[in-house]
C-alpha cells in the first residue's frame, strides 16, 4: 500500500461547481499535512497547509480525518484558473520519521466554462 | 528572494553521457531533495539530505548521485545517461522541523531529454 494515495482523477466540472477531492495516508503517525497546487509544466507550490480543526482560504476548505487516516480539500464556485494538479502532502515526525515530506501523485481538475 | 534556483532549465544528452543538474538555496534549509515526474506517475523521490554531509536514495536513486558540501548546493550527477532518465527533475527543499513553516520550496524544474 502507497504511503499517501489520492484519486488522480481527472475531474471534470464545470465553472461554478463544488468540488472535493481525498487522501489517503497509511502512517498513523502522520503529524503534518499539506495541500500543493501544480499548474501543467511548473513547479509545485504550497496551496494551504491542513489542521486538525480544519481551515478555509477563501473559496477552499482543507480538512483533516486522522480516525480515518485521510485529508480533504474542497474547492467552492470552481474557477477556469483551478484547473490544476493538487498533491496532498505528508510528514512524519520522528522519531518513526523525519519530517521528510511524502507526495502523493497528485489529482488532475479541469474546470471548463 | 531567490527561493531555489535550478540550472539547467532544459538539456539534451546522447545516451551515455554524464552531466549534473544543479540546484542552490538561499533559505538555509536543511532539507533538499530531487524528484523526477514522469506523465501519470508523480514525483518520485531520487535522493535526498537532511543536511551538509548526509544524504540518502529515494524511491528511485539507480543511475543518480548526489552530494551536499553545503548547505546551500545539492547537484544531482547523471552518471551515463539512459533514455529512460527522459523527464523532469525537481529540486525542493524545506526546514525539517517544524519551528518555522516547513513548506517545501521547489526549482522550477530542468526538462531532461535523452536520446
Amino acid at each position: 500500500r502507497k504511503e499517501v494515495e489520492q484519486d488522480p482523477g481527472p475531474f471534470n466540472v464545470p465553472e461554478g461547481a463544488t468540488v472535493a477531492f481525498n487522501c489517503t495516508y497509511s502512517n498513523s503517525a502522520s503529524q503534518s499535512f499539506f495541500w500543493y497546487r501544480q499548474d501543467c509544466r511548473k513547479e509545485p507550490k504550497l496551496l494551504m497547509s491542513v489542521y486538525s480543526s480544519g481551515n478555509e482560504d477563501g473559496r477552499f476548505t482543507a480538512q483533516l480525518n486522522r480516525a480515518s487516516q485521510y485529508i480533504s480539500l474542497l474547492i467552492r464556485d470552481s474557477k477556469l484558473s483551478d484547473s490544476a494538479t493538487y498533491l496532498c502532502v505528508v510528514k512524519v515526525a520522528p522519531p518513526g520519521g523525519s519530517y521528510i515530506p511524502t507526495f502523493g501523485r497528485g489529482t488532475s481538475l479541469i474546470v471548463h466554462p | 528572494n531567490a527561493g531555489v534556483t535550478q540550472t539547467p532549465k532544459f538539456q539534451v544528452l546522447k545516451t551515455g553521457q554524464s552531466m549534473t543538474l544543479q540546484c542552490a538555496q538561499d533559505m538555509n534549509h536543511e532539507y533538499m531533495s530531487w524528484y523526477r515526474q514522469d506523465p501519470g506517475m508523480g514525483l518520485r523521490l531520487i535522493h535526498y539530505s537532511v543536511g551538509a554531509g548526509i544524504t540518502d536514495q529515494g524511491e528511485v536513486p539507480n543511475g543518480y548521485n548526489v552530494s551536499r558540501s553545503t548547505t546551500e548546493d545539492f547537484p544531482l550527477r547523471l552518471l551515463s545517461a539512459a533514455p529512460s532518465q527522459t523527464s523532469v527533475y525537481f529540486c525542493a527543499s524545506s526546514y525539517l522541523a517544524s519551528r518555522v513553516s516547513t513548506e517545501a520550496f521547489f526549482g522550477q524544474g530542468t526538462r531532461l531529454t535523452v536520446v
